[in-house]
């Protein structure tokens, strides 16, 4: 079966940094883009940004661009995101999910648990 | 970048009735939406893709359909476990949007 699995998420103090990973297992991981999206409490879902392969490079939503950077790593199924500049709406459960791609059609096949990152003094 | 509006943001219903979202594109062009069901404390599910494609395993009652930038999810008749918050969603050059949420609440 399918399966996605989230760890890294804590209690950060605003300004801090944090690394989220998802592995990946009983897929390819190599050949699906890969989505990071959150949930404030509360709230409904935003996405935070995708990564497929190379020359394609990784979308980001404007409210992380430049402080979050996707990254995966295909040899070990592992996706991760690196939060910098942290801040207190950057609060929400982070989910990791597989996504499908074709020809202008882009949605969410199959989704982690997800994380809880709190950012609070 | 686009928006999607969801109505309406909440929605009473008793089981087996049938029920209507609606989510609008605010834009034209070309549309790929997709439906996701979200229960309390647990990841969204997808259950339909592509505006109409039923996603496996999600049962018949569930339907999507499309007229230029409205897109909706019809539930036919409503089983207990169906009671949950719905996302539309849709992607633009590789970014990706989510529409508000509709919760779906028993009457």
């Amino acid at each position: 079966d399918e399966l996605l699995v989230a760890s890294g998420g804590t209690l950060v103090q605003p300004g801090g940094s944090l690394r989220l990973s998802c592995e990946g297992s009983g897929f390819t991981f190599r050949m699906y883009w890969m989505h990071w999206v959150r949930q404030a409490p509360g709230k409904g879902l935003e996405w935070v940004a995708n990564i497929y392969q190379r020359p394609i490079q990784p979308s980001y939503a404007e409210s992380v661009r430049g402080r979050f950077t996707i990254s995966r790593d295909d040899a070990r199924n592992l996706l991760s995101l690196e939060m910098n500049s942290l801040r207190v709406d950057d609060t929400a459960v982070y989910f990791c999910a597989r996504g499908k791609y074709n020809f202008g059609s882009s949605y969410l096949d199959s989704w982690g648990p997800g994380t809880q990152v709190t950012v609070s003094p | 970048d686009i928006q999607l509006t969801q109505s309406p943001s909440l929605l009473s219903a008793s089981v087996g009735d049938r029920v209507t979202i609606t989510c609008r594109a605010s834009q034209g062009g070309d549309h790929y939406v997709a439906w996701y069901q979200q229960k309390p404390g647990k990841a969204p599910k997808l259950l339909i893709y592509d505006a109409s494609t039923l996603q496996s395993d999600v049962p018949p009652r569930f339907s999507g359909s499309a007229s230029g930038t409205e897109f909706t999810l019809t539930i036919s008749s409503l089983q207990p476990e169906d009671f949950a918050t719905y996302y539309c969603q849709e992607s633009k050059n590789y970014l990706m949007t989510f529409g508000q949420g509709t919760r779906l609440q028993i009457k």
